[in-house]
């Protein structure tokens, strides 16, 4: 049974420094992996996906890399804002097309 | 969002009652999926649906019960069977098995 691990389970950085969040999972055999973030009291915003087969995934100054080996995904933010403040949560989608599996979640707090 | 509405964004439930959640979408995305959040216990799937007039039970199915008539509604009643119906219900969307997209999200509250 896939499990998806996300440590630690809140981060508190001052603002300006590049940070790492990071992501497990128990079980390689992954279709994909995808990166959420979540404002309090609101929906999940996609912020990237990976596809098994690729390495890594940019957009703006957030980088997601994967090994599928390791079962290892992190998420890098460069450059942190307040307006980065919020929980990010990253889901595993298993090789048979099947349910997404998330984590718990990483609650960031990013001070000026 | 951008294209998923769910409905209402806050909803109280008597005890007994049987309460229905909307999730609506313009994406033309083949699969819809019900999620339920609770603090300290991450997203739990109910039910999900490939294709319409087609769904299956999720995690927690227990005391939930879907339909899907149309590809861009999914509606989700939670009937009284369900004991601790108190929490943040997300609707989301996928074409297939890529990208999943999430809606604003109900909260529901038992009074």
């Amino acid at each position: 049974k896939q499990e998806v691990t996300q440590i630690p389970a809140a981060l508190s950085v001052p603002e300006g420094e590049n940070l790492v969040l990071n992501c497990s999972f128990t079980d390689s055999a992954i279709y994909n992996l995808q990166w959420f973030r979540q404002d309090p009291g609101k929906g999940l915003t996609s912020l990237l996906l990976i596809q098994s087969s690729q390495r890594e995934q940019t957009s703006g100054r957030l980088n997601a890399s994967l090994d599928k080996s390791s079962g290892r995904s992190t998420l890098y933010i460069a450059a942190s804002q307040p307006g980065d403040s919020a929980t990010y949560l990253c889901a595993v989608r298993g090789n048979q097309g099947g349910k997404l599996i998330f984590g718990q979640g990483t609650e960031l707090s990013v001070k000026p | 969002d951008g294209g998923i509405t769910q409905s209402p964004k806050y909803l109280f439930r008597k005890e007994g009652q049987n309460v229905t959640l909307s999730c609506e979408q313009n994406l033309n995305h083949d699969a819809m999926y019900w999620y339920r959040q609770d603090p300290g216990q991450g997203l739990r799937l109910i039910y999900y649906s490939q294709i319409v007039n087609d769904f299956q039970k999720g995690d927690i199915a227990e005391g939930y019960s879907v339909s899907r008539e149309k590809k861009e509604s999914f509606p989700l009643t939670v009937t009284s069977a369900q004991k601790n119906p108190t929490a943040f219900y997300l609707c989301a969307i996928s074409q297939g098995v890529n990208e999943q997209f999430f809606g604003p999200g109900t909260r529901l509250t038992v009074l």
